[in-house]
């Protein structure tokens, strides 16, 4: 697609619940960022899948996060047992960068998906 | 990770040129200097990023110091569309991939 796409742009969920957000990549990007903003905050880092696998998931906040990326193009960011403290925008971000090292890295950001636990 | 260090926030005039200052005096050699913004309700957007010489796109100009452990951007002339959180971010070269790290950001308000 032209931009990244991300579902549902606004999720209510009650507490204890599971969530599903769904981030479509631009077509021919594979590197795919997670990232999550708090109101007030600057995005913070999650997840980061070069391809089909996870890079770098140092920043996923405990096991109740989880994201797959099977295909290489749609990822899933999965949460379990949703808590309060995870209302926030979690935004999805991809780049054409196909190398770890070489050169800079110039991030397409979606317009999130905003999650709300009461 | 490097840090970078930006004011809180900065008002400037409609058409008037805007220099958003960042220090990041901890970067190492291979980190390049970005820059996104972000517009209310919206995803951050890049803007620009230069490693060690002044760089120009349509939107904005970076300068970046001979020791590059400062940078400025700068909006040639400011619009009301340009009010919006300027991220300054080191991306660091790494075995485990090169993703950005944001900080808080300076708030640009724009008086018409």
């Amino acid at each position: 697609g032209a931009g990244v796409s991300q579902t549902p742009s606004n999720k209510v969920t009650e507490k204890g619940k599971y969530v599903e957000l769904r981030c479509d990549p631009i077509s021919g990007h594979t590197a795919l960022y997670w990232y999550r903003q708090s109101l007030g905050q600057g995005p913070e880092f999650l997840i980061y899948f070069q391809g089909t696998g996870a890079a770098d998931d140092s920043g996923l906040p405990n096991d109740r996060f989880f994201a797959v990326r099977p295909e290489g193009s749609v990822s899933t960011l999965k949460i379990q047992r949703t808590e309060r403290g995870d209302s926030a925008v979690y935004l999805c971000a991809s780049s054409l960068k196909p190398s770890l090292y070489s050169g800079a890295n110039v991030l397409t950001f979606g317009a999130g998906s905003r999650l709300t636990v009461l | 990770d490097a840090k970078t260090t930006q004011p809180n926030s900065m008002e400037s005039n409609e058409e008037e040129p805007v220099h958003l200052p960042c220090n990041h005096s901890t970067i190492s050699g291979t980190d390049y200097i970005h820059w996104y913004r972000q517009l209310p309700s919206q995803g951050p957007e890049y803007v620009i990023h230069g490693l060690t010489s002044n760089v120009n796109n349509r939107m904005a100009s970076l300068a970046i110091a001979e020791d590059r452990k400062s940078s400025t951007l700068i909006l040639h002339r400011a619009t009301l569309r340009d009010a919006a959180v300027y991220y300054c971010i080191l991306q660091k070269q790494s075995p485990r991939g090169s993703k950005l790290t944001f900080g808080k950001g300076i708030t640009l308000s724009v008086r018409p």
